[in-house]
């Protein structure tokens, strides 16, 4: 069975550091590899996801993750926070079953002070 | 206008009363499917639906019952409702249902059960 791991459920950077936002996995197939963002009152939102291919994702906001196989673990970074990246983070695996089940991470919380 | 959308976004009920919440959407996605959202959990499934004949349980459904009235409509009942079924519950749709794909999320609907 799948399932994620998000290390740190509050996390605080400055604006303008580097975030970086932990997730690990397990998976007994070929993960898919979601990252969404939740915004204040807002639904979720897709970040990015890695399905095959190049490891390092790009998504949006300047946001990117790199899938590391050896390390089961899939980190969400960007170079510089800015204050309107404050939200709460989830990270997600997929089942890999035709259901396209979710298995999402407990969620991080980022907060950017000034 | 948004793609998913619930109603209501928040609703305040008693223990033992019957409530609905709805989703629609207007994406032309066949998959529809129920979470809640608890403080420190992340999102657990409820219930999903691949089609308008095909309804099918999550992880935690007991509690739960749900209809879908169309391929754009999926709603959730709490037949009784008690107060640990207060959270935050979310719909969301998506196309196909490869474990590639994108789940497209509603705003949320914010549930408090007295």
């Amino acid at each position: 069975a799948q399932s994620v791991t998000q290390l740190g459920s509050h996390v605080s950077v400055s604006e303008g550091a580097l975030v970086l936002l932990r997730c690990n996995y397990s998976s007994s197939v070929p993960p898919y590899l979601f990252w969404y963002v939740q915004y204040p009152n807002q639904g979720l939102q897709l970040l990015l996801k890695y399905t095959t291919g190049a490891t390092l994702v790009k998504g949006i906001n300047g946001f990117e993750a790199e899938f590391k196989k050896s390390e089961t673990s899939f980190h969400l970074t960007k170079p510089s926070a800015h204050m309107s990246d404050a939200a709460e983070y989830f990270c997600a695996v997929s089942d890999h079953s035709a259901t396209n089940k979710l298995i999402f991470g407990t969620g991080t919380l980022l907060a950017v002070q000034p | 206008d948004a793609d998913v959308t619930q109603t209501p976004r928040n609703r305040i009920t008693k223990t033992g009363k019957r409530i609905m919440l709805e989703c629609s959407q207007t994406k032309g996605h066949d998959r529809m499917y129920w979470y809640r959202q608890d403080p420190g959990l992340g999102l657990r499934l409820i219930y999903y639906s691949f089609d308008v004949k095909d309804i099918n349980k999550g992880e935690i459904s007991d509690g739960y019952s749900v209809s879908r009235q169309a391929q754009a409509k999926f709603s959730l009942s709490l037949e009784s409702a008690i107060p640990n079924q207060t959270a935050l519950y979310f719909c969301a749709t998506s196309d196909q249902g490869s474990s590639q794909e994108t789940q497209y999320f509603g705003p949320g609907t914010r549930l408090l059960v007295l």
